[in-house]
């Protein structure tokens, strides 16, 4: 199995909501990571959790907080996002930090109204 | 500071009309270069990891090389299917961790 499930595909959410993506593996990946993308741009790093601790933090605002709950869970919380927030929020992990061959989900397209 | 350029940005292919993208790098301590293919609205999905200068990968239509400045992603005889954009990843070193960096992509198009 080498497939990385996000929930939901699709989230429509208003400034004052509070909402939660997840992301779950099996591959028994160590090294989980939220991309964030815009259209026609590339994925842009948020955090990386190594091991279910936060190992990188790419200096996101705090209405982004992520979560491990263990070593196959991702969740991403959001509250009070602002619409410049819409983008595809990508989920992937890889065997380890080292090694970042990362198998990516299918995204959770996000509108922020 | 790590820089991943790829070009063209876009390209229009004939079907069966070979070409290369490419991908130039400037990163201390590379441990790694990616390719990834990615639909749209969709996750990408892995082809190819490239770890030293003269290393080649092929999967089907696809052949990566890797210099010590550049990959290329050759694509042989494209099918209309082959249409996608194509990111290019490296994976250096920061601290004690290794960050990927994307680059903007190649968006191909193959017409029947």
């Amino acid at each position: 199995d080498t497939e990385v499930t996000q929930t939901p595909k699709h989230l429509v959410m208003g400034m004052t909501n509070k909402k939660s993506l997840k992301c779950e593996q099996h591959m028994g990946h160590r090294a989980m990571y939220w991309y964030k993308q815009k259209a026609k741009k590339p994925p842009e790093l948020m955090f990386v959790y190594s091991y279910e601790k936060l190992s990188i933090n790419e200096s996101v605002p705090s209405r982004f907080s992520p979560e491990c709950p263990n070593s196959s869970l991702l969740n991403l919380h959001l509250h009070a996002l602002q619409p410049e927030d819409s983008a595809l929020y990508l989920c992937a992990s890889s065997p380890s930090t080292g090694i970042t061959e990362a198998f990516f989900g299918q995204g959770t397209r996000l509108t922020v109204v | 500071e790590d820089q991943v350029t790829q070009s063209p940005e876009a390209l229009r292919l004939q079907e069966g009309e070979s070409s290369s993208l490419n991908c130039s790098y400037t990163v201390s301590g590379l441990r790694g270069l990616f390719w990834y293919r990615q639909d749209p609205g969709k996750g990408p999905e892995f082809l190819f990891t490239l770890y030293s200068a003269g290393e080649e990968k092929e999967k089907e239509r696809l052949k990566a090389t890797l210099t010590k400045k550049e990959s290329f992603l050759h694509i042989t005889a494209p099918k209309p299917e082959d249409s996608a954009t194509y990111l290019c990843a490296v994976q250096a070193r920061a601290g004690g961790s290794y960050i990927p960096t994307f680059g903007r992509g190649t968006s191909l198009i193959v017409h029947p």
